[in-house]
């Protein structure tokens, strides 16, 4: 089952590192999302990919925060310079165009800030 | 401010139960409905999904019963077992442009043997 793919799965980093997390999407959705999930929430929409042009982006997303999706494959988001506030479950998810396309979950990125 | 409002927060039901999850939305422009479960330390999986033009839909053991008036949408559980026990969200998007999902806050689901 080739489901949504992030890695790594946990990381751990100083206040003030940067960090990047790298998300697979099931091959052949154009469509990649990052959402962030703080404990006892429900996830938080932070940026959207249409292949690779980056369509959307929250206003949660700082100037701190960066993605990218190169060839319209795997994509990254990048946190320079980490706050406490920053630690999270990061969500990546994917889905093909068209409507009532569901979104397709990984199973995430812990950060955790010391 | 909370697109998605759910309730409760948490919930406990016997083996064989009925666990009702609500939820209800103001923005009138939403046109897609999906439920999703999460397990400790893995990411949502979509369970089941409705329309507006939709007042019921049923999946297996899960049921979403859709109230466009009065802007409010359910998950019903039918015969909850033990492994049911999870968080489940409710959300709502609006398919055009970014299709982007609003989350409800979840409702953790214990299900007692």
């Amino acid at each position: 089952d080739t489901g949504v793919s992030q890695n790594p799965r946990h990381k751990i980093t100083k206040r003030g590192q940067n960090v990047t997390f790298r998300c697979d999407p099931i091959s052949e959705h154009n469509r990649l999302y990052w959402y962030r999930q703080t404990l006892g929430q429900g996830p938080e929409f932070l940026t959207y990919f249409q292949n690779e042009a980056q369509l959307e982006k929250s206003r949660l997303l700082s100037d701190r925060f960066s993605a990218e999706r190169p060839k319209g494959s795997f994509s990254t988001l990048e946190i320079q310079r980490t706050e406490q506030g920053d630690s999270a479950m990061y969500l990546c998810a994917s889905s093909p165009d068209g409507f009532n396309q569901p979104q397709h979950f990984g199973d995430g990125t812990r950060l955790s800030i010391l | 401010q909370q697109q998605v409002k759910q309730s409760p927060q948490s919930l406990i039901v016997q083996k064989g139960g009925i666990p009702i999850i609500n939820c209800a939305y103001e923005n009138t422009a939403f046109d897609y409905f999906p439920w999703y479960q999460q397990f400790p330390g893995k990411g949502p999986a979509l369970l089941i999904a409705i329309r507006p033009d939709v007042s019921e839909k049923k999946e297996g053991r899960f049921t979403i019963s859709f109230n466009k008036s009065a802007k409010q949408f359910s998950l019903h559980i039918m015969d909850s077992q033990p492994g049911d026990s999870a968080t489940y969200f409710c959300a709502a998007s609006v398919q055009t442009g970014a299709n982007n999902l609003f989350f409800g806050t979840g409702t953790r689901l214990t299900v007692i043997p």
